[in-house]
């Protein structure tokens, strides 16, 4: 069973504009991370930010987590239609590996 | 490095016949996790291993699934009597633990299944 949701399902925007997707979970975690994927393909990490972190960079990438609230968003800045691609946040609970993942959020970029 | 490799990427096979997916992770990994991923959902965790050992198995692993990786190395993960409810994408994962820390996940392509 998936762990939260994800908020929107789907996403289309013009290159150059920001996205923003929002993730939600219920148990508590040790750390949250981001992945991406391109149809058909494996997942590729994009960032890491643990239970104790507000906010992490990582490039055009930016990660909030608010514990409280149990959610997360992932902002992408400039986007590019090389973006294009769903993304997935992934809790874990037990710094095992043992990841949960949400159902995604599919971006379009159109160039 | 090269990444984690995944064989077959797509296998096709009729109900009840038997499968199986081996997975060669990034060296000196030594986690190696295998996940299942339906359409349009995201990926749900299956079994983990450290070295050669199984730590972890979820209810999703039904008795007609076995996985093991005999020397710490390559994992393979077999299903027997397949239903088409198995259709779907199987992929291996691995991570490095540093101290107490899992960290990133690196997942290979997947191998498709097909239950006709």
């Amino acid at each position: 069973s998936q762990q939260g949701e994800e908020d929107p399902q789907a996403l289309s925007i013009q290159e150059g504009e920001n996205a923003t997707m929002n993730c939600s979970y219920k148990t508590s975690i040790n750390n949250l991370q981001w992945y991406r994927q391109n149809s058909g393909r494996g997942l590729v990490h994009l960032i890491l930010i643990r239970s104790n972190e507000r906010e992490k960079h990582s490039g055009r990438l930016r990660v909030t987590l608010d514990t409280s609230k149990k959610s997360s968003s992932l902002l992408i800045t400039a986007s590019r239609a090389a973006d294009t691609a769903s993304y997935f946040c992934a809790t874990d609970g037990g710094n095992t590996g043992k990841l949960i993942f949400g159902q995604g959020t599919t971006l379009q970029v159109k160039p | 490095d090269t990444g984690v490799s995944q064989d077959p990427r797509h296998k096709i096979t009729k109900r009840g016949q038997n499968v199986t997916f081996r997975c060669d992770p990034i060296s000196e990994h030594n986690r190696l996790y295998w996940y299942r991923q339906t359409l349009g959902q995201g990926p749900e965790f299956l079994t983990y291993f450290q070295n050669e050992a199984q730590l972890e198995k979820s209810r999703l692993l039904s008795d007609r699934f076995s996985a093991e990786r005999p020397k710490g190395s390559f994992s393979t993960l077999e299903i027997q009597r397949t239903e088409q409810g198995d259709s779907a994408m199987y992929l291996c994962a691995s991570s490095r633990i540093s101290g107490s820390f899992t960290g990133e996940l690196f997942f290979g392509e997947g191998s498709r299944l097909t239950v006709l």
